[in-house]
């Protein structure tokens, strides 16, 4: 089975100040991807970055950076320079292959507000 | 390219009756996903296809049914609705196979209240 944590309902970061948003995990695959999503107001669900649990460097989109730490099994998004169009909620997922071939979970995701 | 569309955008029903949730991608993905929210809550998979012709049932497949009708369309399906299946319906589809990693795209969502 796999298994999403995101501890933090609800986080307050000042503009133009970096904020890191914390997932842990849980799986019995060997091989799976890990995945950050945002989702504004509005409802739209919007892909920000993948971390593959092989891959040996943490990645990064811009603004955005993964830190994966695969032995803790973490893997938490850091939004540098933080922007008020940051201020949504972040869903963080995971799928697997093997026994959860195609199964993608999602955690229960922090709503993120930006201050001016 | 449109994307992932999914209609109807909005919905009521009243308890027992059935309807069935459309949803459509021009990416020539192979897979495909039906995912409900509830309020203040992720994501959670409802059933998905691997591939054209496979499907699969997820996390909380109980009370739905799909049909893979083609490569593009996956529809999904309430045979008698119940006001617990008031939520927000999202659709997704991601290149490559179950083994791959692509991220998934996903529809704008279906608004369904059931009364």
């Amino acid at each position: 089975a796999q298994k999403i944590t995101q501890t933090q309902p609800g986080m307050f970061v000042q503009e133009k100040e970096a904020v890191t948003l914390d997932c842990t995990y849980d799986t019995s695959d060997p091989s799976y991807g890990l995945f950050w999503y945002k989702q504004p107001s509005s409802g739209e669900m919007i892909f920000l970055i993948y971390q593959g649990s092989y891959d040996q460097q943490n990645a990064t989109e811009g603004r955005y950076s993964l830190n994966f730490q695969k032995a803790r099994k973490s893997a938490n998004l850091v939004i540098s320079a933080s922007q008020l169009g940051d201020s949504a909620m972040y869903f963080c997922a995971m799928r697997g292959v093997n026994t959860n071939a195609g199964k993608s979970t999602f955690g229960d995701g922090t709503t993120l507000t930006v201050k001016p | 390219n449109a994307g992932v569309t999914q209609t109807p955008k909005f919905q009521v029903l009243k308890t027992g009756q059935s309807m069935t949730l459309q949803c459509a991608q021009d990416m020539n993905h192979n897979s495909m996903y039906w995912y409900r929210q509830d309020p203040g809550m992720g994501l959670r998979l409802i059933y998905y296809s691997a591939s054209e012709g496979t499907t699969d049932k997820g996390e909380v497949p109980n009370g739905y049914n799909v049909s893979r009708l083609n490569k593009r369309e996956f529809s999904l399906r309430l045979e008698s609705a119940a006001p617990s299946q008031t939520s927000v319906y999202f659709c997704a589809s991601s290149g490559g196979t179950s083994q791959s990693y692509n991220e998934q795209f996903f529809g704008p969502g279906t608004r369904l209240t059931v009364l």
